[in-house]
Formats: C-alpha cells, sequence, structure tokens
C-alpha cells in the first residue's frame, strides 16, 4: 500500500552492526506492527504500538528494538545483527476507530541480509 | 496461544481449474478472519475479511472464503484460477477481544497457463 513505505528496501549488512529499519504511514492510523516474514513460516510479530507512548512484545522480539517517533513513524532496530535475522520485514498499520479494527494495511517490505 | 493451519504449503493448478485453500485456526471464541495475498515481489494485500454476518463471503478478484465456526475453518475459494492468480496466500485470525492477528504459514499457489 503506497500509504505505508519502509526504508530502505533492501540492506545488506554484517554480523553486529546496527540497523535501524524504518516506516512511515500517511493513513492517519494509530496502531503500528513490525513482521518478519521467513520463508514456510509465514509472518511474525515482532512489535506492535498502539500510540506514541505505547510499545508492546511480539511473538519474536529477542534482539529487537522498536522506538515510536510519532504516530506516524515507527522504526525497528537490529541493535546487533546475526545472520538468522536476515529476512524480509514488514510493517503493517491499522486504525482502531474502524470497524474490523485489526484489517492490517502493510508496507512494500525491507529485504534484510546478514553476512 | 491461537495457532493458524493452513493445509498446504504449495498448490499447483493449471489455468480454469478450480481452487480451494485450507485454514482452520484454534481459537473458541468469537474471531474476525482474513485471507491476504502476496504476489511475487509485492507486500501483502487484503484478499477479503470476515467479521461477522454471512458466512460466505466475497472479496476482489473473484475469490470468497466460507467461514463454518463448527469446523473452526475458513477457506479460500475460487472457480477458475488464472495465471496471474500465482501468489503467496495467508490467512489470518484475530481473536475478538485481542489486539493483534495471527498468521499461518501460507500457501504458495502456482498458476501453470
Amino acid at each position: 500500500d503506497a500509504d505505508v513505505t519502509q526504508t530502505p528496501r533492501n540492506r545488506i549488512t554484517k554480523t553486529g552492526k546496527r540497523i535501524m529499519l524504518e516506516c512511515s504511514q500517511t493513513k492517519g492510523h494509530d496502531r503500528m506492527y513490525w513482521y518478519r516474514q521467513d520463508p514456510g513460516l509465514g509472518l511474525r510479530l515482532i512489535y506492535y504500538s498502539f500510540d506514541v507512548k505505547d510499545i508492546n512484545k511480539g511473538e519474536i522480539s529477542d534482539g529487537y528494538s522498536v522506538s515510536r517517533q510519532a504516530q506516524a513513524k515507527f522504526s525497528l532496530s537490529l541493535e546487533s545483527a546475526i545472520p538468522n535475522q536476515t529476512a524480509l520485514y514488514f510493517c503493517a498499520t491499522s486504525d482502531s476507530r474502524l470497524a474490523g479494527v485489526n484489517e492490517q494495511f502493510f508496507g512494500p517490505g525491507t529485504r534484510l541480509t546478514v553476512l | 496461544a491461537q495457532s493458524v493451519s493452513q493445509h498446504n504449503h504449495h498448490v499447483i493448478l493449471s489455468e480454469a481449474a478450480s481452487l480451494e485453500l485450507g485454514c482452520n485456526y484454534s481459537y473458541g471464541g468469537t474471531v474476525n478472519l482474513f485471507w491476504y495475498v502476496q504476489y511475487p515481489g509485492q507486500h501483502l494485500q487484503l484478499l477479503l475479511k470476515y467479521f461477522s454476518g454471512d458466512p460466505l463471503v466475497k472479496g476482489i478478484k473473484g475469490f470468497e472464503a466460507e467461514f463454518i465456526k463448527s469446523k473452526f475453518s475458513f477457506n479460500l475459494r475460487k472457480p477458475s484460477v488464472q495465471w496471474s492468480d500465482t501468489a503467496e496466500y495467508f490467512c489470518a485470525v484475530n481473536p475478538s477481544g485481542y489486539s493483534t492477528l495471527t498468521f499461518g504459514k501460507g500457501t504458495m499457489l502456482l498458476v501453470s497457463p
């Protein structure tokens, strides 16, 4: 969805490096999510945020941290990247005011490779 | 914890064949249900959703899904697939009162011309 953007789209880095993935949205949604996608494993939730002051761990938060700088921005950091964090990362948003509150809208993804 | 099971990891069909992708979930209460599609190299897009009412839900591109509460299932169907339906399909469940979605592992559909 063009209203949800992610930068960078592709990144290759080395083990031990700190990496930040950024997500911005113009949909005016209050809720934002970070997922990783691995072949055969589907999407797994890393962190989610229901507003600027609310951050929650998801299924696989170890090795990751997040920052909700504003309602429209939600960043994911890998403090010290390791090879098994090589994956496709998606940001998503949802609007708690809408019926079907958990319909989520996805960004284009960031392909991260950790060597 | 909730779980979502998609029965087939890979499905190969010829154009014009009928499609049914299975999805079962483990939560016993009220649920919201979704099917998302991911075309090659693209992000996830919503195909259809069920919140309440008619258990037969119609989505985009001729897809439909039927919610069968007694079977904890939400199977995706299309009467006649096209080559352009080649994609990965994800079922997702949101139990009522929970704040997040749980996704299945996905089914990769390959439609040969």
